[in-house]
């Protein structure tokens, strides 16, 4: 049950943009994106709960597509702190169990 | 206010040991989870509690085992080690696992485990 995420790396420069995807396949109720940096735990970035909602947090916002069973993560003008491991994490059947897709490494170059 | 707190940060362990990675929260929250870390395979579920007393299985739950007798701590137990559970460990919680999706998971600094 878990979410698959795309791509697996992306390498960028400062300024440029970047687009992570996240879908199920199922039902989504809510998805979550994490951020871990390099030796570090993950940490909470944004949770979607609504068909169509969209939030954002700095220049990072995110979309959720309950009918398509998607999710995309949107980063504006990268900066160099964007760099690292991006996470999508939804429920699984049983709402208790919560799933992370396999991760979307980014590297933010100057 | 210390959040989760994982113990110990790391650890050697030989095939067929059995340790305990434990786990505290200091935030009162009723849901806590065990994830472990594999590069390319992201965080995996392997066991989680709703409340004191109660815990379930998670996706790769074989071969560890866990308790939860008061709501602040969930320790993950390793029945006898194998080489293939060399990774990071990473313990969450949330103020509730009802409706986990609605809930934030706040997670520890994790725990490296490296067995020979």
């Amino acid at each position: 049950q878990q979410p698959v995420q795309s791509p697996q790396a992306v390498i960028l420069r400062e300024g440029e943009d970047a687009v992570i995807n996240c879908s199920s396949s199922k039902a989504l109720y809510s998805v979550h994106w994490y951020r871990q940096k390099h030796g570090e735990a993950p940490v909470f970035l944004m949770i979607l709960l609504k068909g169509g909602e969209q939030k954002g947090h700095d220049k990072i916002s995110a979309s959720f597509n309950e009918k398509k069973q998607q999710s995309s993560l949107y980063l504006t003008a990268s900066q160099l702190s964007y760099s690292g491991t991006y996470f999508c994490g939804t429920e699984g059947d049983n709402f208790n169990k919560f799933y992370f897709g396999s991760g979307t490494k980014l590297n933010v170059k100057p | 206010n210390a959040g989760v707190t994982q113990t110990p940060k790391f650890q050697v362990l030989k095939t067929g040991q059995s340790m305990t990675l434990q786990c505290a929260q200091d935030m009162n929250h009723e849901y806590m989870s065990w994830y472990r870390q594999d590069p390319g395979m992201g965080l995996r579920l392997i066991h989680y509690s709703v409340g004191a007393g109660i815990t379930d299985q998670g996706e790769v739950p074989n071969g560890y085992n866990v308790s939860r007798s008061t709501t602040e701590d969930f320790p993950l137990r390793l029945l006898s080690a194998a080489p293939s559970q060399t990774s990071v460990y990473f313990c969450a919680s949330s103020y509730s696992g009802q409706g986990s999706g609605a809930n934030v998971l706040t997670f520890g600094a994790g725990s490296r485990l490296t067995v020979l």
